[in-house]
């Protein structure tokens, strides 16, 4: 089935430091793909998203490009801050395992914690 | 500006109590979601409606029962719950397709 493989955290970064969180996927079909940030205590927001292959989605500094080659949608931002910790979700929607109902498969989540 | 709105926030039951989780949403979308979300395994569906009227079982579905009341309310029950039913709930709601998911704020449930 469908799945989407995030790199484990934490993830622990200084000010002004380059950001990579790498993101992988199997899907069959033509699936969207999404980044979603959680900050403490809240529910998840998403942060940016791309709905077929080479489509950069971009959002608040942070940057995906959707790679069908490779699979992959790696969220990238070239200078953290303190406000930007948070765990961030990467997910995908539309593959043939989620049809077309809008269902959402997550990866596991990464922790990011950026240190002044 | 509400979006999607669950209650309660907090609740800590015991083994066997039952609980009813509500979810509602302003945004007239089809789809609503029930995942629930435990550490280092990201968020896993329960349940979720892909329009008013209908419901369908998830990745995680036991234990749980849900309800579409009508297009705005999408409820979450355990009916004896379980400590394995320890977790943050999250509802969410989406219009067609693919279009990106609208999270209210979880729900922190603690089953002794």
């Amino acid at each position: 089935g469908d799945s989407v493989t995030q790199m484990e955290g934490p993830v622990t970064l200084s000010e002004e430091a380059f950001l990579t969180i790498n993101c992988t996927y199997t899907a069959t079909g033509y699936p969207s793909l999404f980044w979603y940030v959680q900050y403490p205590g809240e529910g998840l927001q998403l942060l940016l998203k791309a709905t077929k292959a080479d489509d950069k989605g971009s959002n608040k500094g942070f940057e995906a490009t959707y790679r069908k080659e490779t699979t992959s949608f790696h969220l990238e931002k070239g200078s953290v801050q303190v406000s930007d910790s948070a765990v961030y979700f990467c997910a995908l929607s539309g593959g043939h395992g989620s049809s077309n109902t809008g269902k959402l498969i997550f990866g596991q989540g990464t922790t990011l914690q950026v240190k002044p | 500006n509400a979006g999607v709105t669950q209650t309660p926030k907090f609740q800590v039951l015991k083994t066997g109590q039952s609980m009813t989780l509500q979810c509602a949403q302003d945004m007239n979308h089809n789809s609503m979601y029930w995942y629930r979300q435990d550490p280092g395994m990201g968020l896993r569906l329960i349940y979720y409606s892909a329009s008013e009227g209908t419901t369908d079982k998830g990745e995680v579905p036991n234990g749980y029962n849900v309800s579409r009341l009508n297009k705005r309310e999408f409820s979450l029950r355990l009916e004896s719950a379980a400590p394995s039913q320890t977790s943050v709930y999250f509802c969410a709601s989406s219009g067609q397709g693919s279009q990106p998911q609208h999270f209210g704020d979880g729900t922190r449930l603690s089953i002794l």
